[in-house]
């Protein structure tokens, strides 16, 4: 598709279970960005893959969260027991390698809802 | 990391233009000016980005000062659908700084 594509659109889970969030860039693309959004907040950076490199984790909250990108491509955010704060719109970016010279493209979130 | 200025809020009617100013003293040679938006209930939204020349797109103008100290993002005719909160960001090309980091942004309202 011509932009990113974010799965599921909302998410209801029990507190205590683990959920998935999928997020598929933009083909081409080797940066891929999670950032989340509390209610009435802002932007909360996340991680970031840059191609091979390890990627960068310091936005990650708890070790309750944890992310993968296979095959430079498909991202998971993983939550683990997840907890009433963990409440929040989940949003994934894509980018070109220099992304200072092409900017971001956001993907519409996940509603994530923790009952 | 450079830090952004804005107004928290701004106010503008329809079909007038709107200058959105972001102050920005402590930019490097290597950072690029980039705006985002968001619109309410959405994901953020690029809308256009420039290191030293003034540039246009479909959606705006984004005028940089000769210093670069700042520079204004103009919507030459608002409409309703551009209420949103306007993000002046700055990135580095050079990879010092690649992070989206979203600070509060300036609300802009747009009456009919």
């Amino acid at each position: 598709g011509a932009g990113v594509s974010q799965s599921p659109s909302n998410k209801v889970t029990e507190k205590g279970k683990d959920v998935e969030l999928r997020c598929d860039p933009i083909s081409g693309h080797t940066a891929l960005y999670w950032y989340r959004q509390s209610l009435g907040q802002g932007l909360e950076f996340l991680i970031y893959f840059q191609g091979n490199s390890a990627p960068d984790k310091s936005g990650l909250p708890s070790d309750r969260f944890s992310a993968e990108r296979t095959g430079g491509s498909v991202s998971t955010l993983t939550i683990q027991r997840t907890q009433q704060e963990d409440s929040a719109v989940y949003l994934c970016a894509s980018s070109f390698w220099n992304q200072a010279l092409d900017g971001y493209t956001f993907g519409s979130g996940t509603r994530l809802t923790v009952v | 990391d450079a830090k952004t200025t804005q107004p928290n809020s701004m106010e503008s009617n329809e079909e007038e233009p709107v200058h959105l100013p972001c102050n920005h003293s402590t930019i490097s040679g290597t950072d690029y000016i980039h705006w985002y938006r968001q619109l309410p209930s959405q994901g953020p939204e690029y809308v256009i980005h420039g290191l030293t020349s003034n540039v246009n797109n479909r959606m705006a103008s984004l005028a940089i000062a000769e210093d670069r100290k700042s520079s204004t993002l103009i919507l030459h005719r608002a409409t309703l659908r551009d209420a949103a909160v306007y993000y002046c960001i700055l990135l580095n090309s050079g990879g010092s700084n690649y992070k989206l980091t979203f600070g509060k942004g300036t609300l802009l309202t747009v009456n009919p």
